[in-house]
């Protein structure tokens, strides 16, 4: 069974502190993704890595950023938390090759920034 | 450019009514087109998906057709149960070089069905 794990499903920060969120799928694809998922905005993409060490920005990179030492594991990382930055984060992996691959996702992190 | 719009929520129906969630896109040339779900308190899974136009994709009672003349991806099943209570997503991927690697993404339909 195809597997993407995250490593917390709650998480409550403060202001300020450094946030690693970690992600990692045993199923050796290469494409990894970072969302955020918020009431009324669907999914929206954060940043999304086709092979370690490469990353690329998506549609709302501002504030974050990513880590992909290994190919299993992609993080996501808030420099400085803020309020506006509580979410549910979603990571998703995907094999690299044709328009068809299915992303497969992991369950979520609830992060809450007070 | 590439975008995907489905109809917005929250649809509520009683158990075995029929069910229609809409999906148009914009895409140039033919690009994939998917149904993921989401049921409370998980992730995403992929429901079906179509590669062509005029595929059908199904799974679990749950059918959409690949339409390419109306730019029409909709979900559709016929006998709704409780357990089918979920965010229904609709998406697109238009190639698998750089850019194209990610998926477009309809902001989500709510359904909610009572017994």
């Amino acid at each position: 069974d195809v597997k993407v794990t995250q490593s917390s499903r709650y998480l409550v920060k403060r202001t300020g502190e450094k946030v690693f969120l970690e992600c990692v799928q045993d199923m050796d694809h290469e494409n990894m993704f970072w969302y955020r998922q918020d009431p009324g905005l669907g999914l929206r993409l954060i940043y999304f890595s086709y092979d370690v060490k490469m990353k690329e920005k998506g549609d709302i990179p501002e504030g974050y950023s990513v880590s992909r030492e290994k190919k299993e594991r992609f993080s996501l990382i808030l420099e400085s938390a803020s309020t506006n930055q509580t979410s549910m984060y979603l990571c998703a992996s995907s094999s690299s090759g044709a328009s068809t691959d299915t992303q497969y996702f992991g369950p979520g992190t609830r992060l809450t920034v007070l | 450019g590439n975008s995907v719009t489905q109809m917005e929520g929250p649809v509520t129906l009683s158990e075995e009514a029929f069910l229609t969630i809409n999906c148009t896109y914009t895409a140039t040339g033919y690009p994939s087109l998917f149904w993921y779900v989401q049921y409370p308190g998980e992730g995403l899974q992929l429901l079906l998906k179509a590669t062509k136009a005029d595929d059908k994709g199904s799974n679990k009672g749950f059918e959409a057709t690949y339409r390419k003349e109306t730019t029409s991806f909709h979900l559709e099943k016929g006998s709704v149960q409780v357990s089918d209570s979920a965010v229904y997503f609709c998406a697109l991927k238009n190639g698998a070089a750089g850019n194209n690697r990610k998926l477009i993404w309809g902001l989500g339909t709510s359904l909610a069905v009572n017994p």
